[in-house]
């Protein structure tokens, strides 16, 4: 069974704090993303990252950032917390090679910065 | 700028009836669109996905309409059940050189089916 797993199901963090989402994917696949989702708005692309080490803007880049040293962990990073990053956090994962590609979410991450 | 436009933002549907929910989009370099479904809790996950060289694609209940000169898709959801509640999302992908992929998706419709 395919899995995208995030380590914190929910996280509350102060104002200014450093602050890390980690994603796990475990079926090989070269690309992987990060979105936020709020009502109304729908999923918003944060970073995306089609191969160890790569890394692409997406959207909503400002304050957030990525790292993905491993092909099956891709992290991202809140340099300095704040209260309009209170969100939903989905990490997802998809093949590159196939024009067919099904997008795999994890359970989400609900951050709420105080 | 939202690049694919969904709408409504919610839905009630009598149980039986039919579910409609409408997306259209810009970029005529998108190749895929699928629908998500979302559950309370739950990540979103794919439910029915079609290229723009099919004008329409049926999975059960489930039916993608696609009219690539508009630019516009639809999900419909046949004799729609309570169990059907969810939100749901249309996206379109965009395939980049060198293999790298991403998907665009809309704002959501919240479907609630009434017994």
């Amino acid at each position: 069974d395919v899995k995208v797993t995030q380590s914190s199901r929910y996280l509350v963090k102060r104002t200014g704090e450093k602050v890390f989402l980690e994603c796990v994917q475990d079926m090989d696949h070269e690309n992987m993303f990060w979105y936020r989702q709020d009502p109304g708005l729908g999923l918003r692309l944060i970073y995306f990252s089609y191969d160890v080490k790569m890394k692409e803007k997406g959207d909503i880049p400002e304050g957030y950032s990525v790292s993905r040293e491993k092909k099956e962990r891709f992290s991202l990073i809140l340099e300095s917390a704040s209260t309009n990053q209170t969100s939903m956090y989905l990490c997802a994962s998809s093949l590159s090679l196939f024009i067919q590609t099904e997008a795999f979410f994890g359970q989400g991450t609900r951050l709420t910065v105080v | 700028q939202q690049q694919v436009k969904q709408s409504p933002q919610s839905l009630i549907v009598q149980k039986g009836g039919i579910s409609i929910i409408n997306c259209a989009y810009e970029n005529t370099a998108f190749d895929y669109f699928p629908w998500y479904q979302q559950f309370p809790g739950k990540g979103p996950a794919l439910l029915i996905a079609i290229r723009p060289d099919v004008s329409e694609k049926k999975e059960g209940r489930f039916t993608i309409s696609f009219n690539k000169s508009a630019k516009q898709f639809s999900l419909h959801i046949m004799d729609s059940q309570p169990g059907d509640s969810a939100t749901y999302f249309c996206a379109a992908r965009r395939e980049f050189t060198g293999g790298g992929n991403k998907l665009t998706f809309g704002t959501g419709t919240q479907l609630k089916v009434e017994l």
